[in-house]
């Protein structure tokens, strides 16, 4: 089962923020929190991973908070293209590991509307 | 430099007949991983290697599933005895030690 919870549907108008809930209240210290879009029946797509702090790139904020139980994915200006379903996994990160069994929840469907 | 690569992209089937997979990884990534996903779903794991050892394969759904990787860089999913039921998208990842996964194109198997 997936350590991770997400709501299953979202609406967010174009050009707003669109903030994109995760809550994983199993993490364990050492795991990481990524994020992935998959578009259509594309593969899912790299967007963001942090550990405790928050982080930003050119495509994404990630908010995870003080006790790392949940965080948030912000698009900050979304657009149609950003419609997508939107995955939040929780994994160990950059160490040799026989356990490695990446989980995938059914993940938030994400509609940007015009 | 090239990403994941799957062939074939599309492979349809004849129910009972038996079916590979392949999945070439990104130069130099340790780890691959093979999913299968449905419509409408999230990718299910099914199993995944470093270098060329089989490190877990408890999502493999029974034992007409099998895959290996024995030089540590292409990887083959085989499917024998297909039926109907494993109609499905089957993704291919792959990533550096434990990090950022990139996944493929996929192969959609069509079984009649």
């Amino acid at each position: 089962d997936a350590k991770t919870t997400q709501p299953p549907s979202m609406d967010c108008a174009e050009g707003r923020a669109a903030n994109l809930p995760c809550n994983h209240s199993t993490i364990s210290g050492n795991e990481y929190v990524y994020w992935y879009r998959q578009i259509h029946s594309q593969g899912p797509q790299y967007i963001i991973h942090g550990l405790k702090n928050n982080e930003t790139n050119e495509m994404a904020s990630l908010i995870i908070t003080e006790d790392r139980k949940s965080s948030t994915l912000i698009l900050p200006h979304a657009t149609l293209r950003d419609t997508a379903v939107y995955y939040c996994i929780v994994r160990l990160r950059g160490v040799k590991t026989s356990y490695d069994k990446v989980i995938f929840g059914p993940g938030t469907s994400l509609s940007v509307i015009p | 430099g090239a990403g994941v690569s799957q062939s074939p992209r599309y492979k349809v089937t004849k129910r009972g007949q038996d079916v590979a997979l392949r999945c070439d990884p990104i130069s130099g990534h340790v780890s691959l991983y093979w999913y299968r996903q449905a419509l409408g779903q999230g990718p299910e794991f099914l199993t995944y290697f470093n270098y060329e050892a089989q490190q877990d394969k408890s999502g493999l759904p029974n034992d007409r599933f099998s895959a290996e990787r024995p030089e540590g860089s292409i990887s083959t999913l085989t499917i024998q005895r297909t039926e109907q039921r494993d109609s499905a998208m089957y993704r291919c990842a792959s990533s550096l030690v434990t990090d950022t996964q990139y996944f493929g194109p996929g192969t959609r198997l069509t079984v009649l």
